[in-house]
């Protein structure tokens, strides 16, 4: 099946740190890749929408300056997490998905910020 | 706006019971739903997803229904196993026609030996 590969699985860092986080897709061709957010016991929040060679589509209240972007090819994005606070410490997923099909997703990064 | 409940509370259950989650949705009218399967500290995994026309959908021991004007779909997961123990999610697609699908917040469930 479908392998969506992320990494770092944990990163403890200091406040003021810009972290990068990175989604491969490893046996497919993904047209888009989805970068979530999820707080304990709480549902996936979609954080921003990118598409391979284009800028990403944020959703209402995430900072593009805070959470960078790129995808710069159909098989990896990059999410930076820039001048990251305590309150930026959260679980981060992504997924990829090829044209209408369902996502595949990565299995997150616990992002601790000291 | 358009909203998805899943059960808060855990659903406790024997092994070899069947296991029954629910997931209800509100002011929308999805095109497709799917379930997803999350553990601890780790990424969704997709199981299933049903269309708008279809009633039920089976996988091996996995079977989803969708009732479009009850606005629901039930997961069951029939002669269950201690490692079936983990959090489902459901999620619809985006509204206007989008891919996007929004979750909920799952409901997890545990299997007791």
């Amino acid at each position: 099946g479908a392998v969506v590969s992320q990494h770092p699985s944990r990163v403890i860092c200091k406040s003021g740190t810009s972290v990068k986080i990175e989604c491969r897709s490893l046996d497919f061709q993904a047209t888009t890749m989805f970068w979530y957010r999820q707080f304990p016991k709480q549902s996936l929040m979609l954080m921003a929408t990118s598409n391979e060679g284009s800028k990403a589509t944020y959703e209402q209240g995430v900072e593009k300056d805070k959470f960078l972007i790129n995808h710069a090819s159909l098989t990896l994005s990059t999410l930076t997490v820039t001048s990251a606070h305590p309150e930026d410490s959260s679980f981060y997923i992504c997924s990829a998905s090829s044209s209408g099909q369902p996502q595949h997703f990565g299995d997150g990064t616990r992002l601790s910020i000291l | 706006s358009q909203k998805i409940e899943q059960n808060s509370e855990a659903l406790n259950i024997q092994e070899g019971k069947t296991a029954t989650l629910t997931c209800n949705y509100t002011n929308y009218s999805p095109a497709y739903l799917q379930w997803y399967r999350q553990d601890p500290g780790r990424g969704p995994v997709f199981l299933l997803l049903i269309r708008e026309n279809e009633k039920e959908k089976r996988k091996e021991r996995l079977k989803v229904t969708f009732d479009t004007t009850l606005k629901q779909s039930l997961f069951h997961i029939t002669a269950s196993q201690p490692a079936d123990s983990a959090t489902y999610l459901c999620a619809l697609d985006g509204t206007g026609g989008s891919y996007i699908p929004t979750f909920g917040r799952g409901t997890s469930l545990i299997v007791h030996p």
